[in-house]
């Protein structure tokens, strides 16, 4: 079982936002910080958001993260159908000492 | 520009033990960590353990650390993952990605990802 907790499946329309949600505890996410990654099928994954909120250079900036306490949560706004991946989310934890992924969640745009 | 190129898919029976290579370019190698992260069929990402390829470092996953080697070869900027005691549950895709020490947890590039299918 995945340390992070995210919904498995996620929708939404064109032009619309949706945000993906993910939890954690006081050992990880309270302490550390959040990244998020993009995977098409058949592909690796591709960094989306590092340190909270951070975007590297390249991803548009309809992409956004946050965090609050022990959750963290990603935005996508103004949604393209070329959005429809898999996102997972991921932070340090220190009771386990080592890298926790959320189970991932996939976005459909219907 | 950084690319992590890793080494082709292998096919090993259970009890066998597999070596993944990842060869940096396009970047000063001991600059930054090496994580090794996979993922089983269907199923979403494990991270296995990192490197620091400046003093060898390592730090293992708990569920791993009896039959994981990292390693690196400077002289080739090329870092290395061996799993042994191959069993079926061990079948995924094997992925290395560069850690950025600014980023304590977080990857910033991925290798191409190495197929490793454990069967009798």
């Amino acid at each position: 079982q995945p340390v992070l907790t995210q919904p498995p499946s996620a929708s939404g329309t064109p032009g619309q936002r949706v945000t993906i949600s993910c939890s954690g505890s006081s050992s990880n996410i309270g302490k550390n910080y959040v990244y998020w990654y993009q995977q098409f099928p058949g592909m690796a994954p591709k960094s989306l958001i590092y340190k909270n909120i951070q975007r590297p250079s390249g991803v548009p900036d309809r992409f956004s993260g946050s965090k609050s306490g022990t959750s963290a949560s990603l935005a996508i706004s103004g949604l393209r159908s070329e959005d429809e991946a898999d996102y997972f989310c991921a932070t340090w934890d220190d009771s386990l000492n080592g890298v926790v992924f959320g189970g991932g969640t996939k976005l459909a745009v219907l | 520009q950084v690319q992590l190129v890793q080494s082709g898919a292998e096919v090993k029976k259970p009890g066998a033990s597999v070596r993944v290579s990842c060869k940096a370019s396009g970047y000063t190698f001991m600059n930054y960590d090496i994580n090794w992260v996979r993922q089983a069929p269907g199923q979403g990402l494990e991270w296995l353990g990192w490197m620091v390829p400046y003093t060898s470092k390592t730090g293992y996953a708990q569920k791993f650390k009896d039959r994981i080697i990292m390693t690196r070869n400077t002289s080739t900027d090329t870092a290395y993952m061996e799993l042994t005691s191959l069993r079926s549950e061990d079948t995924a895709v094997y992925f290395c990605a560069r850690g950025p020490h600014l980023w304590p947890g977080g990857v910033d590039s991925w290798g191409q990802g190495t197929l490793v299918i454990v069967s009798s």
